[in-house]
């Protein structure tokens, strides 16, 4: 069975600084990989896909990496501002079923 | 990527009533999933409802409980029966393959 780890679960920190957040999952065997943004109460957005044959893909200030062997991914968010705080939750993707972390909650404080 | 239109978005029910929840997703897609994400937990997938055949459903859950309906390419629903406090949760639905998936904005159910 998958387990998907987000470390850590949670953080603060203050406006400009960079974001790291860390997913780890322990069958290497995916096909694609995904990370959700999800604000309090909500449904989850789409931030990025990485598919299983890409190491990293990026989107504005998103930049999300992808390590199989190690089975790991990475998601930096570049400058912080307090609009991206919210719950970041990753989810290794395989046979259309997907396993999910518990998520990284941040708070970017102005 | 597909969007998808769910509400209610909360609701407050009475333990022993039941709540349906619709999904509308604004293009065809072959496999709908439901999920519950219970407070300070993550998702757990609930059943996979496809279009002309019954929900296949995840170990912990059962037709009875949350029977599933998904009449064409773009509808689903999804109730929940005989609620208890532990029914309590957010739900949410989703869409997609392989690709990539695209979540409805969820229910946040009360259950008193």
């Amino acid at each position: 069975k998958q387990e998907v780890t987000q470390i850590p679960a949670a953080l603060s920190v203050p406006e400009g600084e960079n974001l790291v957040l860390n997913c780890s999952f322990t069958d290497s065997a995916i096909y694609n990989l995904q990370w959700f943004r999800q604000d309090p109460g909500k449904g989850l957005t789409s931030l990025l896909l990485i598919q299983s044959s890409q190491r990293e893909q990026t989107s504005g200030r998103l930049n999300a990496s992808l390590d199989k062997s190690s089975g790991r991914s990475t998601l930096y968010i570049a400058a912080s501002q307090p609009g991206d705080s919210a719950t970041y939750l990753c989810a290794v993707i395989r046979n259309n079923r997907l396993a999910f972390g518990k998520g990284n909650q941040v708070v970017v404080i102005p | 990527s597909a969007v998808i239109s769910q509400k209610p978005s909360r609701d407050i029910c009475q333990r022993g009533t039941s709540l349906t929840i619709q999904c509308q997703v604004d293009s065809q897609v072959t496999m709908m999933f439901w999920y519950r994400q219970q407070p300070g937990q993550s998702l757990t997938l609930i059943a996979t409802a496809n279009q002309g055949s019954e929900a296949t459903y995840e170990s912990g859950f059962v037709i009875d409980k949350f029977p599933i309906s998904r009449p064409n390419l773009t509808f689903s629903t999804l109730t929940v029966s005989n609620m208890s406090p532990e029914d309590s949760s957010i739900y949410l639905c989703s869409a997609g393959q392989g690709h990539g998936y695209t979540f409805g904005s969820g229910t946040r159910l009360t259950v008193v």
